[in-house]
This record gives structure tokens, sequence and C-alpha cells, in this order.
């Protein structure tokens, strides 16, 4: 089993749709959580770091649920842009993050 | 400020070829790590470097070697390339731990023949 999980997809949304996505993780030694976002063909970037009690970023909306381990994406009003693979990534407290292998998200006109 | 540096972009290789792989970066991180990623798999860690002069084992490190040469420049060597390691590998670096941001380079896109 992974140590990081997630939905591959793809999700395809119409513009202006609110999309989520899910990520578990299996290690409850986990101390740290993002998303990072990847364009095709382009380098991971940091999103959003995930805190406990949660937290927005404009349309994006990060939650974590420690006792069922996993983490949660929001994405409200959907653009054209929001088009990338969302990675889901864990920290054990050390300097190695753990990738998830991404959630591919297509919005369409 | 351009970040993380990568060269090549793209590369060939020949079965039993070696090459190295260099990375840059000029935001004076103490931390940084090369990365694989293929299909399906996810990105997987292949060495990193907590500093400079201290270099680790990630993941997959089976056929890589790196060096740390300095605090901004970080090198990975592949000794005789297999077509496993077809991929595309990414540099980065990290300013604060386990809970700071890593920055990646663009990416090399490596194909072993």
């Amino acid at each position: 089993r992974k140590e990081v999980e997630q939905d591959p997809g793809p999700f395809n949304v119409p513009e202006g749709a609110t999309v989520a996505f899910n990520c578990t993780y299996s290690n409850s030694a986990s101390q740290s959580f993002f998303w990072y976002r990847q364009d095709c063909r382009k380098e991971p970037k940091l999103l959003m770091s995930v805190y406990s009690s949660g937290n927005e970023d404009g349309r994006f909306t990060a939650q974590l649920n420690r006792a069922s381990q996993y983490i949660s994406l929001l994405i409200r009003d959907s653009k054209l842009s929001d088009s990338a693979t969302y990675l889901c990534v864990v920290n054990r407290n050390t300097d190695k993050l753990i990738f998830g292998t991404g959630t591919r998200l297509q919005v369409f006109p | 400020n351009a970040g993380v540096t990568q060269t090549p972009k793209f590369q060939v290789l020949k079965t039993g070829q070696s090459m190295t792989l260099q990375c840059a970066q000029d935001m004076n991180h103490n931390s940084m790590y090369w990365y694989r990623q293929d299909p399906g798999m996810g990105l997987r860690l292949i060495y990193y470097s907590a500093s400079e002069g201290t270099t680790d084992k990630g993941e997959v490190p089976n056929g890589y070697n790196v060096s740390r040469l300095n605090k901004r420049e970080f090198s990975l060597r592949l000794e005789s390339a297999a077509p496993s390691q077809t991929s595309v590998y990414f540099c980065a670096s990290s300013d604060a731990g386990p809970a700071g941001t890593q920055y990646f380079g663009p990416g090399t896109r490596l194909t072993v023949l």
C-alpha cells in the first residue's frame, strides 16, 4: 500500500463548478501536509500548506482530518486555468516529503 | 533571481553511457533534493542533501551518485545508464526543514535506449 494515496482522476468539470479531491495517508506520524500543483510537463509548485484547523486561500480550501488520516482540497468557481494535476504531499517531521501520484483536473468551457 | 536551474533539459543516452545532471539554486537554501517522476509512480526521492557536505539516500538510490559541490550546486550522476532510468528528473531545494516549501527546477527528460 502506498503511503499517500490519491484518486488519479481525471475529474472533468465545467467552468464555475466546485470540485473536491481527497487524499489518504497511512503513517499516523505524519506532521506536515501540503497540496502541490503540477501543470503538464512542468515542475510541481506549492499550492498551499494544510493546517489542522483547515485553511483557505481564495477559491481553495484545504482540510485535514487526523483521526481518519485524510486531507482534502476544495476548489470553488473552477477556472480553465485550474486544469492541472494536484499532488498531495505529507512529511513525517524530516527533510523528506512523500508525494502522492496526483489527481488530474480538467476544467472545460 | 533564477530559483532552481537544471541542465540539460533533454538527454538521450545509450545503455551503459554515463552522464551528470546539474542543478543549482540561488535562494541560499540548505537542503537540496533529486527526484524522479514516472507515470503512475509519483515523485520518488533519489538522494537528498540536508546541508553542504552531507548527502543521504532516498527511496530509489540504486544506480545513482550525487555530489553536493557547494551550497548552491547538487549534481546527480548516472554511471552506467539503464533503460529503467528513463524518467523525468527534478531537482528541488528547501528553505526551512520539514515544514518548508520545496522549490523545483524545470526538470530533465532523460531517455535511455
